[in-house]
C-alpha cells in the first residue's frame, strides 16, 4: 500500500533562517507530487507541483522554492524565512491518470 | 484563474443533516471533489464527482452539483460529532494537473 511521509510534524524557526521540509512517498512510482500552504483561517494554497524528476512548477512567487532530487522525494525550501511563510505545510500526491489525491500529515511551521 | 468559494462556517445538531455549499467560477473544470480535515491533520478524499453527473450518493454523503449554476453542494445526513472538521471542495480541469481548492467550511456538530 501507499503512504506519504512528511517531517519534521512541527517546527519553530527564526526569522532569516533557512528552511527544508522534507516529503516522501512510498509504494508508488511517478507520483505527481505537489505542496500546499494552509495559513491560519484560509484554504489550501498551491506552491508547487511536479510531474516527474527535476520537473518543478511554481505557482506562486515567494521566496520558497521546491526541488524533487529522487522519483519520491519532494523537498520545500527557502533561504531566509519571512514571518509570513508561517503555516502549514501539506505534500500531496496523485497516480498519474486516477483522480484521489492523497495528502501528507502536515508540517506546522512557526516563524518567530 | 479559478477562483473556489464556500462559507466559512456551520453549525448543526447531532442527528441533522449538514449542507455545504461551493461556488466555483471555472466551467471547465471536469472533476470536484470533497475533502474532509480534522484538526492538525492532512486532508482526507470523501468523495469526488464527474462535471458530467448531477448527483453521487455514497453513504451518508450526498454531492450534488449545479453545473448551470457553478454550485456544488456535500449533504451528510444524520451528522454526528466526529463529523466536525473543515470540508473542503476543489476542482480539477482534465488534461491539467492542478487542483483549485476553496477555502474550506468549518463545521461544528452539536451533542
Amino acid at each position: 500500500s501507499q503512504t506519504i511521509h512528511q517531517w519534521p510534524a512541527t517546527l519553530v524557526q527564526p526569522v532569516g533562517s533557512p528552511l527544508s521540509l522534507e516529503c516522501t512517498v512510498e509504494g508508488t512510482s511517478n507520483p505527481n507530487l505537489y505542496w500546499y500552504r494552509q495559513a491560519a483561517g484560509r484554504g489550501l494554497q498551491l506552491l508547487f507541483y511536479s510531474v516527474g524528476i527535476g520537473q518543478i512548477s511554481s505557482e506562486v512567487p515567494q521566496n520558497l522554492s521546491a526541488s524533487r532530487p529522487q522519483d519520491r522525494q519532494f523537498i520545500l525550501s527557502s533561504k531566509k524565512l519571512l514571518l509570513s511563510d508561517s503555516g502549514f505545510y501539506l505534500c500531496a500526491w496523485t497516480k498519474q491518470g486516477q483522480e484521489t489525491q492523497y495528502f501528507g500529515p502536515g508540517t506546522r511551521l512557526l516563524v518567530l | 484563474g479559478e477562483d473556489v468559494e464556500q462559507s466559512l462556517f456551520l453549525s448543526v445538531r447531532e442527528g441533522d443533516s449538514s449542507v455545504i455549499n461551493c461556488t466555483y467560477t471555472d466551467s471547465s473544470s471536469t472533476y470536484l471533489y470533497w475533502y474532509k480535515q480534522e484538526p492538525g491533520a492532512g486532508l482526507q478524499l470523501l468523495t469526488y464527482i464527474f462535471s458530467n453527473m448531477d448527483m453521487k450518493q455514497d453513504q451518508r454523503l450526498t454531492v450534488l452539483l449545479n453545473k448551470k449554476d457553478k454550485h456544488l453542494s456535500l449533504r451528510i445526513a444524520d451528522t454526528q460529532t466526529g463529523d466536525s472538521a473543515i470540508y473542503f471542495c476543489a476542482g480539477r480541469t482534465s488534461g491539467t494537473y492542478k487542483y483549485i481548492f476553496g477555502t474550506g467550511t468549518r463545521l461544528k456538530v452539536l451533542a
